[in-house]
Order: C-alpha cells, then structure tokens, then sequence
C-alpha cells in the first residue's frame, strides 16, 4: 500500500545534538510538508517543498533544516539552536502544489529531550 | 495570514446522537476548508473539503457546512459511535502559499 513513513517513532535528543527525521513516501507525490504539534496547539508549518531540489520556510523554521534530493525523500533536521524541540513532528505530502489537494499524513515522530 | 479556531473542550455525547463541530476563521476567507481526524499518537487522516461556494457536503454519515458570512464550518457526524472518538482538526488554505493552516481540534467522545 502507498503511504508516508516517517521513522524512528521516538527521539531523544542530547544538548548541543542535531538529529534527522525521516520522511519516506511511495506515493508519487510531488509536494512534502513538515509540521509541528505541540498539546492544545494546531500543526504549525516548518518547511514545505514543492517539488524537488526547492523548500520554503514555513512559520517556525528556525532551528531546523531540511532537503530534498529526491521526491520521495523529505528528511528534518532538528538542530542545537532549537531550544524547545520536543514535540510530536508530523511529516504529509500533496499529490501536486495546488493549494485544495488533501493531505496525507505519515504517522509521526516524537522527539524528547535527555 | 489566516486563523483557524475550534473549540479547545472536549465534546461529550451519547452514542446514537449526532456530533457537531465548530471551526470558525478569521484575517483571511479561505477558497476552501478540509475536516481531518487524529488518533491518540497518529497522523491525521483526511475526511472532508468544501469549497466556499459549496454550502453543504456529505459523505456517508458525515456532513460539513461553510457559511461565509459567519465564517464559520459546522462538521456533523450522524448516529455517533463510540469508534468515532477522536479529534477533529480543521484546516484552511492561506493565501500566498500552498499550504495548510490548521486549528489545534476538538477532540470528541462518544460515550456507549
């Protein structure tokens, strides 16, 4: 089945360590998304790519990069200057950039500070 | 930029009744407006989307309204059950980008 893979499930992060979330899909989806979802607060938009090779910056970008190589590969890093990262990520992908498309969710990675 | 409010309490309501949902949006009129559901620890899952000159649009027991002189989306769920407890995210398309802005949901319980 297609879908969007997002791994590990759970991250701890040490003070001063960069870590990468994985976002995989095999659904021929053009546009990727990351967000944030911290309690009692909606998704809030990282980055956003709309096709290979080209990411825009969401709402809360700082403290967090990310690439896109491939189109089926969309990896966060959650850097040191991020000082709060513990939250829930979620990572969803659109069929193409048109505004209206549905999203499709991976189920998400929780990241934790030790 | 567009704002996306839902209602932060719990929804309580006995199996057999009928849910209703509250999104209202403010800054910005939205072109359309999607309805997600989330489980405990997992993504949200589409459900809905309807355009602004779309008042009403239903699927199976599922019914969402868009009245823009409001501002408002109004998300049924007929003949609730106990396996429709969940939260209910609604989302929005912003202007000058593509992407998304969501509310933090309403999280419903359906009681047996």
């Amino acid at each position: 089945d297609g879908g969007i893979t997002q791994s590990p499930k759970y991250l701890f992060r040490k003070e001063g360590q960069n870590v990468t979330l994985s976002c995989e899909q095999n659904l021929n989806h053009d546009a990727m998304y990351w967000y944030r979802q911290d309690p009692g607060q909606g998704l809030r938009l990282i980055y956003y790519s709309q096709i290979v090779n080209d990411f825009q910056k969401g709402d809360i970008a700082e403290g967090y990069s990310v690439s896109r190589e491939k189109k089926e590969s969309f990896p966060l890093t959650v850097t040191s200057a991020q000082k709060n990262p513990t939250a829930f990520y979620l990572c969803a992908s659109t069929l193409d950039s048109q505004a209206n498309q549905p999203q499709h969710f991976g189920d998400g990675t929780r990241l934790s500070i030790l | 930029s567009l704002k996306i409010e839902q209602n932060s309490e719990a929804l309580n309501i006995q199996e057999g009744k009928t849910a209703t949902l509250t999104c209202n949006y403010t800054n910005y009129s939205p072109a359309y407006l999607q309805w997600y559901r989330q489980d405990p620890g997992r993504g949200p899952v589409f459900l809905l989307l309807i355009r602004e000159n779309e008042k009403e649009k239903r699927k199976e027991r599922l019914k969402v309204t868009f009245d823009t002189t409001l501002k408002q989306s109004l998300f049924h769920i007929t003949a609730s059950q106990p396996a429709d407890s969940a939260t209910y995210l609604c989302a929005g398309g912003d202007t000058g980008r593509r992407a998304l802005t969501f509310g933090s949901g309403t999280r419903l319980q359906v009681q047996p």
